[in-house]
């Protein structure tokens, strides 16, 4: 019930194109989803995060999709460039733990 | 760059050792969390301090330890060290106990690589 499951395991999409990587939970107590952005050589960093009061969220080319009946979320990368590719980490956690509970990541791959 | 640093960024060692991690969290932060990454478990909770102090604990081997210092930096000890210890070990800071959803600022990580 604490397991985040994030699909695909990767993704190979043309510049200019949009890229999506998925995300489910079970555990209906989690209340803060952030996406994390790694490249290689680096810890993640934070990209973009919601919480579950919003169904959807966006900054600039980045987008969250949130469905809280279907415990889902999803992050959306518009206009996706070559520079975007790394690997995409979907997480969750609750206010009264303070641990991210991380997916498997998605690694993108945006051909110019 | 995130402000957190990391010491040192790789370690090789041998079956058996002992090894510490060091993490220098950003100015001001209060919470230091470790993390490990690895291939077949993907970025694992460890262990969360806050102010010096133990708050919260994840999947955390009893070979493993760690303790935050009074000027906030916090070491990680892995000890009797095994094959399947080897991993990508991070160190995350946030300015309180994040569980309100606070940003965690990840290092660059440690790559311990054990023989």
């Amino acid at each position: 019930q604490q397991q985040v499951k994030q699909s695909p395991q990767s993704l190979i999409v043309q510049k200019g194109g949009i890229s999506i990587i998925n995300c489910a939970y079970e555990n209906t107590a989690f209340d803060y989803f952030p996406w994390y952005q790694q490249f290689p050589g680096k810890g993640p960093a934070l990209l973009i995060a919601i919480r579950p009061d919003v169904s959807e969220k966006k900054e600039g080319r980045f987008t969250i999709s949130f469905n809280k009946s279907a415990k889902q979320f999803s992050l959306h990368i518009m206009d996706s460039q070559p520079g975007d590719s790394a690997t995409y980490f979907c997480a969750a956690s609750m206010r009264s733990s303070y641990k991210l509970i991380f997916g498997s990541g998605t690694r993108l791959l945006v051909r110019p | 760059d995130s402000g957190v640093t990391q010491t040192p960024k790789h370690l090789i060692t041998a079956t058996g050792q002992r090894v510490t991690l060091r993490c220098s969290p950003r100015s001001g932060d209060l919470s230091v969390y470790w993390y490990q990454q690895s291939l077949d478990q993907g970025l694992q909770f460890l262990i969360q301090y806050y102010n010096g102090e133990e708050r919260a604990k994840g999947n955390i081997l009893e070979r493993f330890s760690a303790q935050q210092f009074p000027d906030l930096h916090s070491e990680l000890n892995l000890s009797s060290l095994e094959l399947g210890d080897s991993a990508l070990y991070f160190c995350a800071s946030s300015v309180e106990l994040g569980g309100g959803g606070e940003t965690q600022y990840f290092g660059p990580g440690t790559r311990l690589l054990v023989l």
